[in-house]
């Protein structure tokens, strides 16, 4: 199983620039999200689903789109770039949520000039 | 609402020497409660969680973390802590039956450890 993966690793945009960030598991989990990591700010939720077709907003929504169409897959979106974007990116997975445990994949890190 | 505190935002100790990272939360409802490890560059991994019963947790790599409810906290301690061990740590804060919520995560904790 490669469990949680990431594409693309490192990305530099342009402001104004659009991009997706692509997130696939192999774990059959129903419950996937989009955290952002900034230097000390830990991380903090974008979107998440909570099943196949389903997006709902987290704490951080703002200038970035998401969508769930196939239950493997999760995708984020950023229409038009800006420099406060530059950060790292990371998709997780769970079964359910609450207790279960939420597994990460490796990043991706993005630069916006 | 929920929140997670972690209480120094860097921790250095010298191999061997114990390892104590202080964790307190705020939740309305009772809460789970997880320890997340980064190692540079990479995603983040479960070091251990508590939901129910026995208050001391036991981990990955000899961690373990005692939720303590009159206190409101989940300190993660290490007996004797190991170059390896220096990565970044993070307390999160999940709430039960709560459908479609994620984690609460503080702003983590960077461990150093010296020779």
């Amino acid at each position: 199983n490669a469990g949680v993966t990431q594409t693309p690793k490192f990305r530099v945009l342009k402001t104004g620039q659009s991009m997706t960030l692509l997130c696939a598991q192999d774990m059959n989990h129903e419950y996937m999200y989009w955290y952002r990591q900034d230097p000390g700010m830990g991380l903090r939720l974008i979107h998440y689903s909570v099943g196949e077709g389903t997006t709902a907003k987290g704490e951080v929504p703002d200038g970035y789109n998401v969508s769930r169409l196939k239950k493997q897959n999760f995708l984020l979106g950023l229409e038009s770039a800006a420099p406060s974007q530059t950060s790292v990116y990371f998709c997780a997975s769970s079964y359910r949520p609450g207790s279960y445990e939420q597994y990460f994949g490796p990043g991706t890190r993005l630069t916006v000039t | 609402a929920q929140s997670v505190t972690q209480l120094g935002s860097h921790v250095s100790v010298s191999e061997g020497a114990l390892v104590l990272l202080r964790c307190n939360y705020s939740s309305s409802v009772p809460p789970y409660l997880f320890w997340y490890v980064q190692y540079p560059n990479q995603g983040l991994q479960l070091l251990l969680k508590y939901t129910t019963g026995a208050t001391l947790v036991k981990g990955i790599n000899g961690f373990e973390a005692e939720f303590k409810k009159s206190e409101t906290s989940f300190h993660l301690t290490k007996p004797s802590a190991h170059m390896s061990d220096a990565a970044e740590y993070f307390c999160a804060v999940s709430a039960r039956n709560q459908a479609g919520t994620a984690l609460i995560f503080g702003k983590g904790t960077t461990l150093s450890v010296s020779s």
